[in-house]
């Protein structure tokens, strides 16, 4: 079946680029996505590519992807400590979306 | 702003109880989905539903229930609750065919079963 993974963990400091890695196995995915989780609080959509593009830059944040390799990355640039949360990538081809474990970004200044 | 509001932020129960978690949406939007969040498991469907009075099982449905009698309302019910089942639980919306814009999910419901 579909299947999405994220490392669980990173810890980046004040001003370092971060980059967050998710690989996924359905190759029919149309879209994928990249969801931030504050503390305490429900997902919301960072930014999303298209299965048909390699690259998406949005101010800070950078996806990328590979689609031969099935790998998706999201680099956020200038990493602040409002940026500490956890991040989940997703991947879908019909209404239902699939999502990775969850990556923990921890930013020290 | 699409609004997607969970009854409840926090919620304890006991074991045996049967408890209800409630999702309400003001968009009119067609699907509507309940996961729940675990460290390390990330988010797993439990149902959804794509439309009113029906429903379709996710990847963990066991011990649990749904209700979709008004397209804005989806409820999750959990028979007769055990500790296996204390996790976060969060609601998600999607209007048929958007997934350009992905899911809305609302704020969670954190149970505790004691």
């Amino acid at each position: 079946g579909e299947d999405v993974e994220q490392s669980l963990f990173l810890s980046v400091r004040e001003g370092d680029s971060s980059v967050i890695n998710c690989t996924y196995t359905d190759s029919s995915s149309t879209y994928l996505y990249w969801y931030k989780q504050e503390p305490g609080a429900g997902l919301q959509l960072l930014t999303y590519i298209f299965s048909n593009m390699d690259m998406k830059q949005d101010q800070r944040l950078t996806v990328l992807l590979n689609k031969k390799d099935k790998h998706l990355s999201l680099r956020i640039a200038d990493t602040q400590t409002g940026d500490s949360a956890i991040y989940f990538c997703a991947e879908s081809h019909t209404d239902k979306l699939i999502f990775g474990t969850g990556t923990r970004l921890q930013v020290f200044p | 702003d699409v609004k997607v509001t969970q009854s409840s932020r926090y919620l304890v129960k006991r074991t045996g109880e049967k408890v209800f978690l409630e999702c309400v949406q003001d968009m009119d939007h067609e699907n509507m989905f309940w996961y729940r969040q675990d460290p390390g498991l990330g988010l797993r469907l439990i149902y959804f539903s794509y439309d009113v009075k029906m429903k379709e099982k996710g990847d963990i449905p066991e011990g649990y229930s749904v209700s979709r009698e008004k397209k804005e309302r989806f409820s999750l019910i959990l028979e007769s609750a055990s500790t296996n089942q204390t996790s976060m639980y969060l609601c998600a919306i999607l209007r048929r065919g958007d997934r350009l814009n992905g899911y809305t999910f609302g704020s969670g419901t954190r149970l505790t079963v004691v």
